[in-house]
């Protein structure tokens, strides 16, 4: 199993809906969730961060972490075209005096005008 | 302005040669990443350092060298040994913790000729 899933999509979603992006883990010891969205060619660039059970909102932007199920989540309310790319979920684990950031393959977003 | 650096932006390399990718960064991270990027894939961790002179490895490490001589610096080797190089080079760098952001650099794309 690997240690990050996400579902590749492409998800596709029109302008102003919600668009929901999953993520499992299989370390249950795994401590942190990070969401990255990356533009195609470009760098990740963080949205969030969440480590408590339960939701996070930022804007437009809400983690949802359920430690029990292993699972981790983004809504985007309000979906702009801007939105459009391709999101990444990492899991930070601590081993000894190491912090180990992995990363899913990500899930490619499409909102359409 | 602090920031993470990474060059050259694209390099080529010949079968059989090693190449070294550079990564600076000037935020005063303890850990740094490097990360490989295949397209349509996500983030694949190759070697990790939480601080000078010590570094483990990461997920896909077989063909690949790295050191920590400088908390500034974490150079990346791609060796001959690795078959299949080409792809889009990440390096990121980050405080110690479970909730600090990964910063990344933007990017080594190297091709094979």
């Amino acid at each position: 199993q690997k240690e990050v899933e996400q579902n590749s999509g492409p998800l596709s979603v029109p302008e102003g809906a919600i668009a929901s992006l999953n993520c499992t883990y299989s370390d249950r010891g795994s401590q942190s969730f990070f969401w990255y969205r990356q533009y195609s060619g470009k760098s990740p660039e963080l949205i969030m961060f969440i480590y408590s059970n339960g939701d996070k909102e930022d804007g437009r932007f809400t983690a949802q972490l359920n430690k029990a199920s292993q699972y981790v989540s983004l809504l985007i309310r309000d979906s702009q075209p801007s939105d459009s790319a391709t999101y990444l979920c990492a899991v930070n684990n601590r081993g000894g005096s190491n912090y180990k950031l992995t990363f899913g393959k990500g899930t490619l977003l499409t909102v359409n005008p | 302005d602090g920031g993470i650096t990474q060059s050259p932006k694209y390099l080529f390399r010949k079968e059989g040669q090693n190449v070294t990718l550079s990564c600076e960064q000037n935020l005063n991270h303890d850990a740094m990443y490097w990360y490989r990027q295949d397209p349509g894939q996500g983030l694949r961790l190759i070697y990790y350092s939480q601080i000078v002179n010590d570094f483990q490895k990461g997920d896909i490490a077989e063909g690949y060298s790295v050191s920590r001589e400088k908390k500034e610096s974490f150079p990346l080797t791609v060796t001959s040994a690795q078959k299949n190089p080409t792809a889009f080079y990440l390096c990121a760098s980050r405080t110690q913790g479970l909730d600090t952001e990964a910063f990344f650099g933007q990017g080594t794309r190297l091709t094979v000729v």
